[in-house]
């Protein structure tokens, strides 16, 4: 199946400081990725939806000013917590879909755990 | 507005019992209906999924039974494994609003 990667894997970071997150598609070309955030025990939260060379689409609530994404290419999308809280603290996920895929099928990256002290 | 409500939240069987989590959704414009298997620290990955079109779906230990009229599909886990503890998702798809909407998550514990 595909693969996708996010790294880091784990991040801690000081209260104010921004952290970026990298998901990127290692064997296919991702035209679309998606950003999900999950807090713990709970389900995941869609938090945008990003295309190859076109802004983002956040979802109701969330702050695209605090929570910027780029997708500047077909492999490679980023997220930049910017200022970050203790209350952005999470487990950040991304997942990519490629134009060969079928629009209803996605492949997770590993998530990202952030923490802020 | 949650369109998507899944049970139970935890679950726990004895190593070869069966495992079942239900799944049911309000929006009747879904397309796609999958479950997706977390473990730890990881990111989600599909297990099995259904069209609406069909009414089941097997695959090895992992059936799929789906209820269009009842708007709820859910998931049999046959001869369940230790391997098999994880958190599991109903996730509907809808290609209109080209989203997935995940459902709140069931912790599956299954004892040796």
């Amino acid at each position: 199946g595909a693969v996708v990667s996010q790294h880091p894997s784990r991040v801690i970071c000081k209260s104010g400081t921004s952290v970026k997150i990298e998901c990127r598609s290692l064997d296919f070309q991702a035209t679309t990725m998606f950003w999900y955030r999950q807090f713990p025990k709970q389900s995941l939260m869609l938090m945008a939806t990003s295309n190859e060379g076109s802004k983002a689409t956040y979802e109701q609530g969330v702050e695209k000013d605090k929570f910027l994404i780029n997708h500047a290419s077909l492999t490679l999308s980023t997220l930049t917590v910017t200022s970050a809280h203790p209350e952005d603290s999470s487990f950040y996920i991304c997942s990519a879909r490629g134009p060969q895929l079928a629009k209803n099928i996605q492949y997770f990256g590993a998530g990202t755990r952030l923490s802020v002290l | 507005q949650q369109q998507v409500k899944q049970s139970p939240q935890s679950l726990i069987v004895q190593k070869g019992g069966i495992s079942i989590i239900n799944c049911a959704y309000e929006n009747t414009a879904f397309d796609y209906f999958p479950w997706y298997q977390q473990f730890p620290g990881k990111g989600p990955a599909l297990l099995i999924a259904i069209r609406p079109d069909v009414s089941e779906k097997k695959e090895g230990r992992f059936t799929i039974s789906f209820n269009k009229s009842a708007k709820q599909f859910s998931l049999h886990i046959m001869d369940s494994q230790p391997g098999d503890s994880a958190t599991y998702f109903c996730a509907p798809y809808s290609y209109n609003f080209n989203k997935f909407y995940f459902g709140s998550g069931t912790k599956l514990n299954v004892k040796p």
